[in-house]
C-alpha cells in the first residue's frame, strides 16, 4: 500500500541552528500539505501546495519558516533560525488533488530544540 | 473563525464497553468532517469521513454520526478493545483548510 514518506523522524538541535524536513507524496498526489502539532493539540497547517505552486501559506511563519515543492512530487520543510517554541510533530500529507477530501498523513517528524 | 472542540479530553473504559466520543464546530458551513486515529508519536489515519449532506457513515465497529445545522458529531465505538487505544482527533473542511479539535485520549483496559 502506498504510503508518505518523511524523514528524518525524529531531530534534536540547539536553538539558532538550521533544520530541514523531506517529505514524499504518495505518487500521483497533486496536492501536499505541511502540518505543525505542538503535543496536546490538533494538527495545524502550514502550508499548502497543487503541484509545485503554493496555495495557502498563511500560517507560515515566514520570517523562518520556508517550503518549496521544486518539481511538483517531495517537498522540503526548513526552519532558520530554530527556536525553542518550534519543538513540535511535523506531519505531512497528500491528497489526489484538492477537491479529494481523504488526506494520507505520513509518520511525522518530531522536532526537540534544545 | 472555524473552532472545533472535542469532549471528553481523556477516557477510560473497560474492554467491551461501547462509548461516544464528542466533537463540536462553531461554523456550521462546512463541506465535510472527518474523525482520525493517531497512535502515540505516529502520523493520523483517516477513520471515516461524513459529507456535508450526509448523516452518518458506518466502518466495522465504527459510527460517526453529523448534525451540521447544531454543528455537532459523535464517533460511536462499539465492543472496545484494547487495540482501539489511541487518540481520535474530529477534523472539518470548509471554506478553510481543515480544522482539527484537540482529540480525545482513549484507553481501553483489558
Amino acid at each position: 500500500e502506498a504510503e508518505v514518506a518523511q524523514s528524518p523522524r525524529y531531530k534534536i538541535t540547539e536553538k539558532s541552528q538550521a533544520v530541514a524536513f523531506w517529505c514524499d507524496p504518495i505518487s500521483g498526489h497533486a496536492t501536499l500539505y505541511w502540518y505543525r502539532q505542538i503535543l496536546g493539540q490538533g494538527p495545524e497547517l502550514l502550508v499548502q501546495f497543487q503541484d509545485e505552486s503554493v496555495v495557502d501559506d498563511s500560517q507560515l511563519p515566514k520570517d523562518r519558516f520556508s517550503a518549496e515543492r521544486l518539481k511538483g512530487v517531495d517537498s522540503t520543510l526548513k526552519i532558520q533560525p530554530a527556536e525553542l517554541g518550534d519543538s513540535a510533530m511535523y506531519l505531512c500529507a497528500s491528497s489526489f488533488d484538492q477537491a479529494e477530501e481523504t488526506q494520507y498523513f505520513g509518520p511525522g517528524t518530531r522536532l526537540l530544540v534544545l | 473563525k472555524q473552532e472545533v472542540t472535542q469532549i471528553p479530553a481523556a477516557l477510560s473504559v473497560p474492554e467491551g464497553e461501547n462509548l461516544v466520543l464528542n466533537c463540536s464546530f462553531t461554523d456550521s458551513a462546512i463541506y465535510n468532517l472527518q474523525w482520525f486515529r493517531q497512535d502515540p508519536g505516529k502520523g493520523l489515519t483517516s477513520l471515516l469521513l461524513i459529507q456535508s449532506s450526509q448523516r452518518e457513515q458506518t466502518s466495522g465497529r465504527l459510527n460517526a454520526s453529523l448534525d451540521k445545522s447544531s454543528g455537532r458529531s459523535t464517533l460511536y465505538i462499539a465492543a472496545s478493545q484494547p487495540g482501539d487505544s489511541a487518540t481520535y482527533l474530529c477534523a472539518v473542511s470548509g471554506n478553510t483548510p481543515l480544522v482539527f479539535g484537540k482529540g480525545t485520549r482513549l484507553s481501553v483496559i483489558a
